[in-house]
Protein backbone atom coordinates (compact mmCIF):
# COMPACT_ATOMS: atom_id res chain seq x y z
CA UNK A 1 0.00 0.00 0.00
CA UNK A 2 1.50 3.44 -1.18
CA UNK A 3 0.94 4.93 1.66
CA UNK A 4 3.76 2.99 3.99
CA UNK A 5 6.41 4.53 3.04
CA UNK A 6 10.41 3.35 3.03
CA UNK A 7 13.21 4.09 2.23
CA UNK A 8 15.88 2.81 0.77
CA UNK A 9 14.57 0.51 -1.56
CA UNK A 10 17.76 -0.84 -1.90
CA UNK A 11 20.93 -0.62 0.52
CA UNK A 12 24.25 -2.06 0.19
CA UNK A 13 26.78 -1.89 3.17
CA UNK A 14 30.31 -3.53 3.83
CA UNK A 15 30.36 -6.46 6.38
CA UNK A 16 30.49 -4.40 9.78
CA UNK A 17 29.15 -1.34 8.81
CA UNK A 18 25.97 0.56 10.18
CA UNK A 19 22.75 0.07 8.50
CA UNK A 20 19.82 2.72 8.86
CA UNK A 21 16.16 1.62 7.44
CA UNK A 22 13.08 4.49 7.59
CA UNK A 23 9.54 3.86 7.82
CA UNK A 24 6.68 6.04 8.23
CA UNK A 25 3.65 4.38 8.66
CA UNK A 26 0.22 5.66 6.83
CA UNK A 27 -1.69 8.51 7.60
CA UNK A 28 -3.43 8.83 10.66
CA UNK A 29 -1.52 6.06 11.94
CA UNK A 30 0.89 6.44 14.80
CA UNK A 31 2.17 2.46 15.52
CA UNK A 32 4.65 0.63 13.07
CA UNK A 33 5.69 -3.39 13.37
CA UNK A 34 8.93 -4.32 11.15
CA UNK A 35 9.31 -7.52 9.65
CA UNK A 36 11.94 -9.29 7.81
CA UNK A 37 12.29 -12.04 5.06
CA UNK A 38 15.19 -13.99 4.29
CA UNK A 39 15.38 -15.22 1.11
CA UNK A 40 13.30 -18.31 0.01
CA UNK A 41 11.14 -16.90 3.57
CA UNK A 42 8.10 -16.12 4.47
CA UNK A 43 7.99 -12.78 6.49
CA UNK A 44 8.77 -12.71 10.46
CA UNK A 45 7.50 -10.08 12.89
CA UNK A 46 10.74 -8.02 14.31
CA UNK A 47 9.26 -5.32 16.52
CA UNK A 48 5.98 -3.05 17.16
CA UNK A 49 6.76 0.13 18.04
CA UNK A 50 3.72 3.33 19.00
CA UNK A 51 5.38 6.80 19.17
CA UNK A 52 8.02 6.93 21.40
CA UNK A 53 7.41 3.56 22.65
CA UNK A 54 8.85 -0.08 21.83
CA UNK A 55 5.48 -2.11 23.07
CA UNK A 56 6.61 -5.57 21.28
CA UNK A 57 10.15 -6.56 20.30
CA UNK A 58 9.89 -10.02 20.96
CA UNK A 59 11.36 -11.50 17.27
CA UNK A 60 14.16 -8.73 17.23
CA UNK A 61 17.95 -10.20 17.74
CA UNK A 62 19.18 -9.49 21.03
CA UNK A 63 22.16 -7.93 20.03
CA UNK A 64 23.01 -5.36 16.86
CA UNK A 65 20.01 -4.48 16.28
CA UNK A 66 17.75 -1.87 17.42
CA UNK A 67 14.47 0.16 16.79
CA UNK A 68 12.95 3.54 17.46
CA UNK A 69 9.93 5.84 16.65
CA UNK A 70 10.31 9.15 17.86
CA UNK A 71 8.44 11.40 18.28
CA UNK A 72 8.75 13.80 15.05
CA UNK A 73 10.01 11.83 11.86
CA UNK A 74 9.97 8.10 10.72
CA UNK A 75 10.91 4.76 12.75
CA UNK A 76 14.39 4.07 12.08
CA UNK A 77 15.38 0.32 12.24
CA UNK A 78 19.12 0.13 13.09
CA UNK A 79 21.57 -2.62 12.52
CA UNK A 80 25.32 -2.27 13.42
CA UNK A 81 28.35 -4.21 12.52
CA UNK A 82 26.12 -6.03 9.98
CA UNK A 83 27.05 -9.41 8.62
CA UNK A 84 26.36 -11.42 5.49
CA UNK A 85 23.75 -13.12 7.20
CA UNK A 86 21.70 -9.36 7.98
CA UNK A 87 21.24 -9.54 4.08
CA UNK A 88 17.33 -9.95 3.61
CA UNK A 89 14.47 -7.71 2.99
CA UNK A 90 12.75 -5.86 5.73
CA UNK A 91 9.53 -4.62 5.40
CA UNK A 92 7.36 -1.78 7.78
CA UNK A 93 3.70 -2.31 8.21
CA UNK A 94 0.93 -0.54 10.17
CA UNK A 95 -1.99 -1.81 10.87
CA UNK A 96 -5.80 -1.11 11.90
CA UNK A 97 -7.34 -4.72 11.66
CA UNK A 98 -5.74 -5.18 8.46
CA UNK A 99 -1.54 -4.51 7.85
CA UNK A 100 -0.15 -2.78 5.26
CA UNK A 101 2.88 -3.32 3.96
CA UNK A 102 5.79 -0.67 2.48
CA UNK A 103 7.56 -1.50 -0.52
CA UNK A 104 10.44 -3.01 1.52
CA UNK A 105 14.01 -2.08 1.70
CA UNK A 106 16.09 -5.00 0.10
CA UNK A 107 19.67 -4.68 2.58
CA UNK A 108 23.02 -6.83 0.48
CA UNK A 109 25.97 -6.59 2.76
CA UNK A 110 28.84 -7.52 1.16
CA UNK B 1 3.37 -20.29 19.76
CA UNK B 2 1.71 -20.05 16.52
CA UNK B 3 2.87 -21.72 13.33
CA UNK B 4 1.35 -21.11 10.20
CA UNK B 5 2.15 -24.13 7.74
CA UNK B 6 2.28 -23.69 3.74
CA UNK B 7 2.98 -27.62 2.32
CA UNK B 8 3.42 -26.48 -1.31
CA UNK B 9 6.14 -24.70 -2.31
CA UNK B 10 5.54 -24.12 -5.71
CA UNK B 11 2.39 -24.52 -7.99
CA UNK B 12 1.33 -24.18 -11.54
CA UNK B 13 -2.32 -23.24 -13.57
CA UNK B 14 -3.53 -22.93 -16.68
CA UNK B 15 -5.11 -19.37 -17.60
CA UNK B 16 -8.67 -19.66 -16.87
CA UNK B 17 -8.35 -22.68 -14.91
CA UNK B 18 -8.77 -23.02 -10.80
CA UNK B 19 -6.23 -23.52 -8.86
CA UNK B 20 -6.38 -24.06 -4.82
CA UNK B 21 -3.33 -23.20 -2.37
CA UNK B 22 -3.41 -24.97 0.90
CA UNK B 23 -2.61 -23.70 4.48
CA UNK B 24 -2.71 -24.79 8.08
CA UNK B 25 -2.11 -23.09 11.19
CA UNK B 26 -1.78 -23.87 14.78
CA UNK B 27 -2.67 -22.27 17.34
CA UNK B 28 -5.12 -22.56 20.92
CA UNK B 29 -6.70 -19.13 20.62
CA UNK B 30 -10.20 -19.41 19.95
CA UNK B 31 -10.38 -15.99 18.30
CA UNK B 32 -7.96 -14.66 15.35
CA UNK B 33 -7.98 -13.16 11.71
CA UNK B 34 -6.20 -15.25 9.06
CA UNK B 35 -5.49 -13.27 5.52
CA UNK B 36 -3.63 -14.41 2.26
CA UNK B 37 -1.16 -11.92 1.19
CA UNK B 38 0.24 -11.66 -2.73
CA UNK B 39 3.69 -11.10 -3.17
CA UNK B 40 4.61 -10.04 -7.11
CA UNK B 41 8.20 -9.83 -7.97
CA UNK B 42 8.09 -5.96 -7.39
CA UNK B 43 8.12 -7.69 -3.79
CA UNK B 44 4.98 -5.66 -2.36
CA UNK B 45 3.06 -7.14 0.12
CA UNK B 46 -0.96 -7.25 -1.44
CA UNK B 47 -4.04 -8.17 1.05
CA UNK B 48 -6.07 -10.61 -0.99
CA UNK B 49 -8.39 -11.84 1.64
CA UNK B 50 -9.17 -12.08 5.26
CA UNK B 51 -11.30 -14.18 7.61
CA UNK B 52 -12.76 -13.71 10.88
CA UNK B 53 -12.74 -16.63 12.88
CA UNK B 54 -15.98 -16.12 14.31
CA UNK B 55 -17.29 -15.87 11.05
CA UNK B 56 -18.77 -19.40 9.54
CA UNK B 57 -19.33 -18.15 6.10
CA UNK B 58 -16.13 -18.16 3.83
CA UNK B 59 -14.92 -14.78 2.69
CA UNK B 60 -14.87 -14.22 -1.06
CA UNK B 61 -13.55 -11.11 -3.03
CA UNK B 62 -14.18 -11.36 -6.63
CA UNK B 63 -12.24 -14.89 -8.14
CA UNK B 64 -10.72 -15.45 -4.67
CA UNK B 65 -12.21 -17.33 -1.96
CA UNK B 66 -11.43 -19.24 0.81
CA UNK B 67 -12.29 -22.90 2.60
CA UNK B 68 -12.10 -21.94 6.70
CA UNK B 69 -12.12 -25.15 8.56
CA UNK B 70 -11.54 -23.93 12.13
CA UNK B 71 -11.56 -27.29 13.99
CA UNK B 72 -9.11 -29.08 11.14
CA UNK B 73 -6.99 -25.27 11.57
CA UNK B 74 -7.41 -25.25 7.33
CA UNK B 75 -7.75 -21.86 5.58
CA UNK B 76 -7.08 -22.88 1.66
CA UNK B 77 -7.13 -20.11 -1.39
CA UNK B 78 -9.13 -20.67 -4.64
CA UNK B 79 -8.53 -18.45 -7.10
CA UNK B 80 -10.95 -19.17 -10.32
CA UNK B 81 -10.15 -18.42 -13.58
CA UNK B 82 -6.92 -17.67 -13.15
CA UNK B 83 -5.24 -14.54 -14.87
CA UNK B 84 -1.53 -14.19 -15.63
CA UNK B 85 -1.54 -11.11 -13.40
CA UNK B 86 -2.22 -13.78 -10.70
CA UNK B 87 1.68 -15.16 -10.88
CA UNK B 88 3.55 -14.52 -7.45
CA UNK B 89 4.41 -15.83 -4.43
CA UNK B 90 1.47 -16.35 -2.02
CA UNK B 91 1.29 -16.28 1.81
CA UNK B 92 -1.06 -17.43 4.25
CA UNK B 93 -0.76 -15.24 7.62
CA UNK B 94 -2.32 -15.39 11.24
CA UNK B 95 -3.02 -12.38 13.58
CA UNK B 96 -1.68 -13.07 17.07
CA UNK B 97 -2.38 -11.15 19.67
CA UNK B 98 0.95 -9.89 21.12
CA UNK B 99 1.76 -7.76 23.81
CA UNK B 100 0.63 -4.34 24.16
CA UNK B 101 -1.90 -5.32 21.79
CA UNK B 102 0.14 -6.11 19.19
CA UNK B 103 -1.41 -7.23 15.82
CA UNK B 104 1.78 -9.15 14.64
CA UNK B 105 1.50 -11.48 12.00
CA UNK B 106 3.02 -15.15 11.71
CA UNK B 107 3.37 -15.97 8.19
CA UNK B 108 3.89 -19.63 6.18
CA UNK B 109 6.77 -19.67 3.88
CA UNK B 110 4.92 -19.01 0.89
CA UNK B 111 3.55 -21.01 -2.37
CA UNK B 112 4.82 -19.64 -5.35
CA UNK B 113 2.10 -20.17 -8.60
CA UNK B 114 2.98 -19.88 -12.12
CA UNK B 115 0.21 -18.75 -14.58
CA UNK B 116 0.48 -20.90 -18.06
CA UNK B 117 -1.03 -18.93 -20.59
Amino acid sequence: NAGVMQNPRHLVRRRGQEARLRCSPMKGHSHVYWYRQLPEEGLKFMVYLQKENIIDESGMPKERFSAEFPKEGPSILRIQQVVRGDSAAYFCASSRVVSFFGQGTRLTVV
Amino acid sequence: AQTVTQSQPEMSVQEAETVTLSCTYDTSESDYYLFWYKQPPSRQMILVIRQEAYKQQNATENRFSVNFQKAAKSFSLKISDSQLGDAAMYFCAYRSIGKGGSEKLVFGKGTKLTVNP
